[in-house]
């Protein structure tokens, strides 16, 4: 299995621009998460979806965030407008039985909002 | 909320033993992770312990877990400079198990 895949790897927009992140989850993992990470945060939970519902969404910063999973092997994190204030890395991880043994991460998206 | 806690840095020499220390706070705490992220990588998950375990033990690896002080560790045996990684704790609770709580990473420098 070529494990969790996103793209891009890197992004480097300007404030104000939509920036839409995508994540293929491994095949046959139920669950999918959203990951920001910080230096000053560290790793918050954005977002998580089981069998492609969002289950819990109270980690996502303001509505400029959405996240969807329009089938089991795609979802996509989208900010518009972005901000400096966005400039992470964004991670995605999926799992089998939620969180019981732990996650696969993607190798994430750093984005850059200038 | 509740908290999980690691030191940021610890630096030892090659083949020496390496020990990575993390407290958490909630007692419901049922699963507990360590993870490894290297430059530019996600996270890889390493091992995990169930709390009604008090060690695992997988290669160089042993991870113990005093439940009653709410003090997990990782222990390398023989580290090596690819072990040179930020390392991260994690818990999950019985009544949330699907959402992972992260301690901030201890960053583990392997000298030559």
């Amino acid at each position: 299995d070529a494990g969790v895949i996103q793209s891009p790897r890197h992004e480097v927009t300007e404030m104000g621009q939509e920036v839409t992140l995508r994540c293929k989850p491994i095949s046959g993992h139920d669950y999918l998460f959203w990951y920001r990470q910080t230096m000053m945060r560290g790793l918050e939970l954005l977002i998580y979806f089981n069998n492609n519902v969002p289950i819990d969404d109270s980690g996502m910063p303001e509505d400029r965030f959405s996240a969807k999973m329009p089938n089991a092997s795609f979802s996509t994190l989208k900010i518009q407008p972005s901000e400096p204030r966005d400039s992470a890395v964004y991670f995605c991880a999926s799992s089998l039985s939620g969180a019981r043994e732990g996650y696969t991460f993607g190798s994430g998206t750093r984005l850059t909002v200038v | 909320g509740e908290d999980v806690e690691q030191s940021l840095f610890l630096s030892v020499r090659e083949g020496d033993s390496s020990v990575i220390n993390c407290t958490y706070t909630d007692s419901s705490s049922t699963y507990l992770y360590w993870y490894k992220q290297e430059p530019g990588a996600g996270l890889q998950l390493l091992t995990y312990i169930f709390s009604n375990m008090d060690m695992k033990q997988d290669q160089r690896l042993t991870v113990l877990l005093n439940k009653k002080d709410k003090h997990l560790s990782l222990r390398i045996a023989d580290t090596q400079t690819g072990d040179s990684a930020i390392y991260f704790c994690a818990e999950s609770t019985s009544y949330n198990n699907n959402d992972m709580r992260f301690g901030a990473g201890t960053r583990l420098t392997v000298k030559p």
